[in-house]
């Protein structure tokens, strides 16, 4: 068990909808990072937050959005979902920003 | 040109055996370099950490980083068929900003008693 905690699990929604998928860091950590897994594409970054502030973006699609809040918990959310979205969406943390980064269980998401 | 490239097999050896995993890079700001194991629909664990060039020993396991040829290797030991399952090695600048991780496609690795 890594520490970092993911929910929900599953997510099986349809095109056109908006989700929101949690991540819950690790104690003590300020870094927040989210990653896509699909088949074809691999693990991707999308986005980094740092203590409450967005750090780096790497290739999210602007339907998709992201927040850190003061409790360091962050929220991804995507809208207008595309059959295309459907993939493994991780969540990892840090302490700071280059320390080791520790993946939660992921949220697998389907859209019909 | 991917930044980051993986064999993504599938590989399968027998029990016991020692085990080769490689990865090559193109981005000479990577400094630091890590392999993780992925069981099928669970996340990415974390298995060895390394920062530039040389060796790290863990155990079984033992992580190479050659920057001069922007080349890293994963070697297992005496493989167990626990160690069934898809190594992804991933990269990252460090630097404020580029803490990112890179990853590989992932080599599956299949260990058979």
């Amino acid at each position: 068990d890594s520490g970092v905690t993911q929910t929900p699990k599953h997510l099986i929604t349809a095109t056109g909808q908006r989700v929101t998928l949690r991540c819950s860091p690790r104690s003590g950590d300020l870094s927040v990072y989210w990653y896509q897994q699909s088949l074809d594409q691999g693990l991707q970054f999308l986005i980094q937050y740092y203590n409450g502030e967005e750090r780096a973006k790497g290739n999210i699609l602007e339907r998709f959005s992201a927040q850190q809040f003061p409790d360091l918990h962050s929220e991804l959310n995507l809208s207008s979902l595309e059959l295309g979205d459907s993939a493994l969406y991780f969540c990892a943390s840090s302490l700071r920003g280059a320390d080791t980064q520790y993946f939660g269980p992921g949220t697998r998401l389907t859209v019909l | 040109q991917k930044e980051v490239e993986q064999d993504p097999g599938p590989l399968s050896v027998p029990e016991g055996a020692i085990v080769s995993l490689n990865c090559t890079y193109s981005n000479s700001a990577f400094q630091y370099f890590m392999w993780y194991r992925q069981y099928s629909r669970k996340g990415p664990e974390l298995l060895m950490y390394t920062y530039s060039s040389g060796n790290k020993e863990d155990g079984r396991f033992t992580a190479q980083v050659d920057k001069s040829s922007k080349y890293i290797s994963l070697f297992i030991r005496d493989s167990q068929p626990s160690d069934s399952a898809t190594y992804l090695c991933a990269m990252s600048g460090g630097n404020f900003g580029n803490e990112k991780l890179t990853f590989g496609t992932g080599t599956r690795l299949t260990i058979i008693p």
